[in-house]
């Protein structure tokens, strides 16, 4: 079976403009997280989605927004991008949020450069 | 709240010595507690967890880890280390009844010398 996938694998912005990630959760997992890993760090927790609803936010700005489709896989956007905002995103899919999502299975991450 | 404290951004060991790496938790009730290992420019793996029950919990790749109540620590350890195990370990808590979402620790770099 398919784990978590991630598109595009690496990116390169300039400050200010817009960026899209995209995620397709394992099949039969209808729960999706969002996180940012700058480096050297762990992961910091953005945005939890499950049955398309928003069921948890991190403390991130409004410039990050996410949402998630009728087939479970999600984006992230991020707008008026910001130097610190360079980091590696991660994607995790579990079966539900809660008990159910205790078990969190990472896609591969998206590195996003901003120069 | 909750918080999670890994002491050492380093830790270098000799191929087969002892894999130790520490963890320690702060958390208003007992949490679910968790390692992840990240090998470069890859995604977490989750190698163990402490839900309930036995508080010694075996994972893959010969990791195992203790849940000391007593101490607030829940160290990662294996007997003998190999030269696949270098990569980065995160220590990750959960508060039961809260949110659900994982705090994760800094993080580890596991470094195994030949």
């Amino acid at each position: 079976d398919a784990g978590v996938t991630q598109s595009p694998t690496h990116l390169i912005k300039t400050r200010g403009q817009h960026v899209t990630l995209r995620c397709s959760p394992i099949s039969g997992h209808k729960s999706v997280s969002w996180y940012q890993q700058v480096l050297g760090q762990g992961p910091q927790f953005i945005f939890q989605y499950y049955e398309k609803e928003e069921r948890g936010r991190g403390n991130f700005p409004d410039r990050f927004s996410a949402r998630q489709f009728p087939n479970y896989s999600s984006e992230l956007n991020v707008n008026a991008l910001l130097l610190g905002d360079s980091a590696l995103y991660l994607c995790a899919s579990s079966l539900t949020p809660g008990t159910g999502g205790l078990e969190q299975y990472f896609g591969p991450g998206t590195r996003l450069t901003v120069t | 709240a909750q918080s999670v404290t890994q002491l050492g951004s380093h830790v270098s060991v000799s191929e087969g010595a002892l894999v130790l790496l520490r963890c320690n938790y702060s958390s208003s009730v007992p949490p679910y507690l968790f390692w992840y290992v990240q090998y470069p420019n890859q995604g977490l793996q989750l190698l163990l967890k402490y839900t309930t029950g036995a508080t010694l919990v075996k994972g893959i790749n010969g990791f195992e880890a203790e849940f000391k109540k007593s101490e607030t620590s829940f160290h990662l350890t294996k007997p003998s280390a190999h030269m696949s195990d270098a990569a980065e370990y995160f220590c990750a808590v959960i508060r039961p009844g809260g949110s659900y979402i994982p705090t994760f620790g800094r993080g580890t770099s596991l470094i195994v010398h030949p």
